[in-house]
């Protein structure tokens, strides 16, 4: 199985500011990328595809870049409804598997 | 609007079955595939494993030998059987469609269903 590693595992962040959060996988996987936001007690919300497609919907605030092995996700200026845990997840083989998760917690 | 709907038990004894199903709505199930994810208490998201409308299917290879998913098409339901149930087991179990056409993603969830394996 491709393992993924997300960095860092959480994050504190004020309205306004920028974050990253990257993530690796433990091999190439080309741009067979998503991330999804998840809320306590919530689904995933799947974000972004290919790396860097934004699902239909999602505020252009949220970016994803990276190809390979090392991807990011950029929230460009962090909104109050954005604090939230974030995941990757590779689908380049299977099974498709996700990244540990990283918390976005305020300031 | 696709919606998806978790129905089952939310306790299973140790060695019995866990049964679930999903209920589809605004979709026909045609349209992709369907599949099984689950979370165990503050880890991350591990995929079960998916069927085609035809009821073709692929495991997770380290569930595999525990796991049967199935298809109602005329219910516009698919269901998962895992056997042998232990505490490991224990997690929120989401059903997900596949994003159609993009790509092994999942982009309609249901919310979830708590399943705990507890004598």
């Amino acid at each position: 199985d491709i393992q993924m590693t997300q960095s860092p595992s959480s994050v504190s962040a004020s309205v306004g500011d920028r974050v990253t959060i990257a993530c690796r996988a433990s091999q190439d996987i080309s741009d067979w990328l998503a991330w999804y936001q998840q809320k306590a007690g919530k689904a995933p919300k799947f974000l972004i595809y290919a790396a860097s497609t934004l699902q239909n919907g999602v505020p252009s605030r949220f970016s994803g870049s990276g190809s390979g092995t090392d991807f990011t996700l950029t929230i460009s200026s962090v909104q109050p409804e954005d604090f939230a845990t974030y995941y990757c997840q590779q689908a380049n083989s299977f099974p498709p598997t996700f990244g540990q998760g990283t918390r976005l917690e305020i300031k | 609007q696709v919606q998806l709907q978790e129905s089952g038990p939310g306790l299973v004894k140790p060695s019995e079955t866990l049964s679930l199903t999903c209920t589809v709505s605004g979709d026909s199930m045609r349209s992709s595939y369907w599949s099984w994810i689950r979370q165990p208490p503050g880890k991350r998201l591990e995929w079960i494993g998916f069927i085609s409308y035809s009821g073709s299917t692929n495991y997770s290879p380290s569930l595999k030998s525990r796991i049967t998913i199935s298809i109602d098409t005329s219910k516009n339901q698919f269901s998962l059987d895992l056997d042998s149930v232990t505490a490991a087991d224990t997690a929120v179990y989401y059903c997900a469609r596949r994003a159609p056409e993009v790509g092994y993603y999942f982009d309609y969830w249901g919310q979830g269903i708590l399943l705990t394996v507890s004598s």
